[in-house]
């Protein structure tokens, strides 16, 4: 079965360092997002992107959260200046349609900021 | 704001048991909830949902119920079985856009 996939699993970084988190959406899934989940708390909604452009976006995705598709493979987050409140597991999701349809998501990126 | 609530965090079930998740929601505007079951270190994925046009969504041993009127969704295992332990995270969607809204979730353990 098809999944998404996403590298680092762990990713340590100092603040104020940039980083990039990197996912592999289902080939012929045409809508992506990013979604986020500090330690203990509920999934947090980042963004969504379509089309090569973000379709929607939630307060939290401030100037320092970029997203980027380089390569028609690839659909990156780059947090610009980490934060210590950046820690989180930052998923990743894909779907084929747009919603209500389900989205399929990554495993996850752990990231430590330091 | 916490637009979506699961009060329970922990649940404990025996095997061939029914377990009950709940979920409360406050915004009149969502009108498409989904259950995601996560397992450690992988990420959510889906497992039932429910239009607020249904009170009712049934996929096998998984039911959902839809109360609008009291802004509750819930849903039910039967038979409960050791590998449906997991965290359940309830999910809403408003009309008016895509954002889910999450729930922070509410861990099963299924004893055998």
């Amino acid at each position: 079965e098809p999944e998404v996939t996403q590298t680092p699993s762990h990713q340590v970084t100092q603040m104020g360092q940039e980083v990039i988190l990197r996912c592999v959406p289902i080939s012929n899934h045409l809508y992506f997002y990013w979604y986020r989940q500090i330690l203990g708390q509920k999934v947090e909604f980042l963004v969504s992107f379509y089309n090569n452009e973000i379709s929607e976006k939630s307060e939290i995705f401030d100037d320092q959260f970029s997203v980027e598709r380089p390569d028609g493979s690839n659909f990156t987050l780059k947090i610009r200046s980490t934060k210590l409140e950046d820690s989180a597991m930052y998923f990743c999701a894909s779907s084929e349609r747009d919603l209500p349809i389900t989205q399929y998501f990554g495993p996850g990126t752990r990231l430590t900021v330091l | 704001d916490q637009q979506v609530k699961q009060n329970s965090p922990s649940l404990s079930v025996q095997e061939g048991r029914i377990s009950i998740l709940n979920c409360d929601y406050t915004n009149s505007m969502f009108d498409y909830f989904l259950w995601y079951k996560k397992y450690p270190a992988e990420g959510p994925t889906f497992l039932i949902s429910i239009s607020s046009i249904k009170d009712k969504n049934e996929d096998g041993r998984f039911t959902v119920f839809l109360n609008k009127s009291a802004k509750h969704l819930s849903l039910h295992i039967v038979p409960s079985q050791p590998g449906d332990s997991a965290v359940y995270f309830c999910a809403a969607i408003p009309n008016t856009g895509n954002q889910f809204y999450f729930g922070t979730g509410t861990s099963l353990t299924v004893i055998p």
